[in-house]
């Protein structure tokens, strides 16, 4: 019974697809999150949305889109795929994130070849 | 601009004896700590937070100090278990976005 489940867990492609990750949490949280884990293992946010407003986008490149069909949902489409996208993608919901902090899936290893 | 600073990337201790990892912050805006613990191939797990008007708070093994004046913060795990084996990651809250540090890596020797 996975709070936060992300999907797939990995995803190998060529440069210059298009690829999509699907994040679903069922903890009626508010807000949820994508983070990028990159080679240095520096987690570093890359967007929220609180019930399906977006509310924190960090500097990340157009070739990124975040969709929330619904609070329960945070998917991640990645356009033009290049190789520096390679990295671990954490999606994480909250509903106190200061008091109780996040609760994260277990991320999306991307490989882009 | 690193605002989440974690020194230390590794630290061995062992089993039975503290651990206390560390981390330095320079935004002064940030209004809540917190310690995350990660297991290989899985996501980072909420320990324990505290909140920038308290200088300590203590969850079982685990307890975080905040020293403000320093901008410093850490966790102290006593006693260590072998399976406290993982990257630690501090991280800073402003308005509920949380920036990371670059985490450490504790091994508890049995």
């Amino acid at each position: 019974d996975t709070a936060v489940s992300q999907t797939p867990k990995y995803l190998v492609t060529q440069m210059g697809n298009d690829k999509s990750i699907k994040c679903e949490q069922n903890l009626g949280h508010d807000t949820m999150y994508w983070y990028k884990q990159d080679s240095k293992k520096f987690l570093k946010i890359m967007f929220s949305y609180n019930n399906k407003e977006l509310i924190i986008n960090e500097t990340v490149p157009n070739r990124f889109s975040p969709k929330s069909p619904d609070k329960a949902h945070l998917n991640l489409h990645i356009n033009s795929l290049e190789l520096g996208d390679s990295a671990v993608y954490f999606c994480a919901s909250s509903q106190e994130a200061e008091r109780i902090g996040y609760t994260f899936g277990s991320g999306t290893r991307l490989t882009v070849v | 601009d690193q605002q989440v600073k974690q020194n230390s990337p590794s630290l061995s201790v062992q089993e039975g004896r503290i651990s206390i990892l560390n981390c330095d912050y320079t935004n002064s805006m940030f209004d809540y700590f917190l310690w995350y613990k990660k297991y290989p191939a899985e996501g980072p797990t909420f320990l324990i937070s505290i909140s920038s008007i308290k200088d300590k708070n203590e969850d079982g093994r685990f307890t975080v100090f905040l020293n403000k004046s320093a901008k410093h913060l850490s966790l102290h795990i006593v006693p260590s278990q072998p399976g406290d084996s993982a990257v630690y990651f501090c991280a800073a809250s402003d308005a509920g976005k949380s920036t990371f540090g670059d985490g450490t890596t504790l091994t508890v020797k049995p």
